[in-house]
């Protein structure tokens, strides 16, 4: 299995803060690479596929890339409706596998 | 719109199956699409668990592979998922999703349904 790993596990800042988030995976994944976002009590919801590619109606404001092993998730500027966490995941090859999750609290 | 919708009880006693159900609506079921579950456990991450087409074919989680059936009624418009043998560290929320090659290029559960919490005690 591919193990995926995020880091930080938690981060807490303030709003309009430049926030990045890293996920590595345990192999070459080539860009087959997406990002979630849950809120509590919600579904997960995809903001980012193919590393760096924006799921239609998510703000510009989040973006990825990366390719191979190592991704990045960056929101330009923390807004109050970002306050979640974020999970990396992997579709190059089953079992699909999901990063542990990044929490991001308000400071 | 494409809506899903899980559904199925709430607790389970260990040893027995739970038995969930996705109902689609807004969407053909068997527009070549795969149909998944992930699960989550109170306050930890998602578990991919894993995904049917709507021909019957179908991929699991080694870990659950001996536990696990993934079934699809077209007729119904929804998919099914049973696990046996169910033990405490079976709770959780259970999602089942759409997977989507987006644009083409990857896959991915591009929607949602919104999760059902199963419990597993006596």
């Amino acid at each position: 299995d591919i193990q995926m790993t995020q880091s930080p596990s938690s981060l807490s800042a303030s709003v309009g803060d430049r926030v990045t988030i890293t996920c590595r995976a345990s192999q070459s994944i080539t860009s087959y690479l997406n990002w979630y976002q849950q809120k509590p009590g919600k579904a997960p919801k995809v903001l980012i596929y193919a590393a760096s590619r924006l799921q239609s109606g998510v703000p510009s404001r989040f973006s990825g890339s990366g390719s191979g092993t190592d991704f990045t998730l960056t929101i330009s500027s923390l807004q109050p409706e970002d306050f979640a966490t974020y999970y990396c995941q992997q579709s190059y090859s089953t079992p699909w596998t999901f990063g542990q999750g990044t929490k991001v609290e308000i400071k | 719109q494409v809506q899903l919708q899980e559904s199925g009880p709430g607790l389970v006693k260990p040893s027995d199956t739970l038995s969930l159900s996705c109902a689609v609506s807004g969407y053909s079921i068997s527009n070549s699409d795969w149909w998944g579950w992930v699960r989550q456990p109170p306050g930890k991450g998602l578990e991919w668990i894993g995904y049917i087409y709507y021909t019957g074919t179908a991929y699991y989680i080694p870990s659950l592979r001996s536990r696990v059936t993934m079934s699809v009624d077209t007729s119904k418009n929804q998919f099914s998922l049973k696990l046996s043998s169910v033990t405490a560290v079976d709770t959780a929320v259970y999602y089942c999703a759409r997977m989507n090659k987006l644009e083409g290029i990857v896959d991915a559960f591009d929607i949602w349904g919104q999760g059902t919490m199963v419990t597993v005690s006596s």
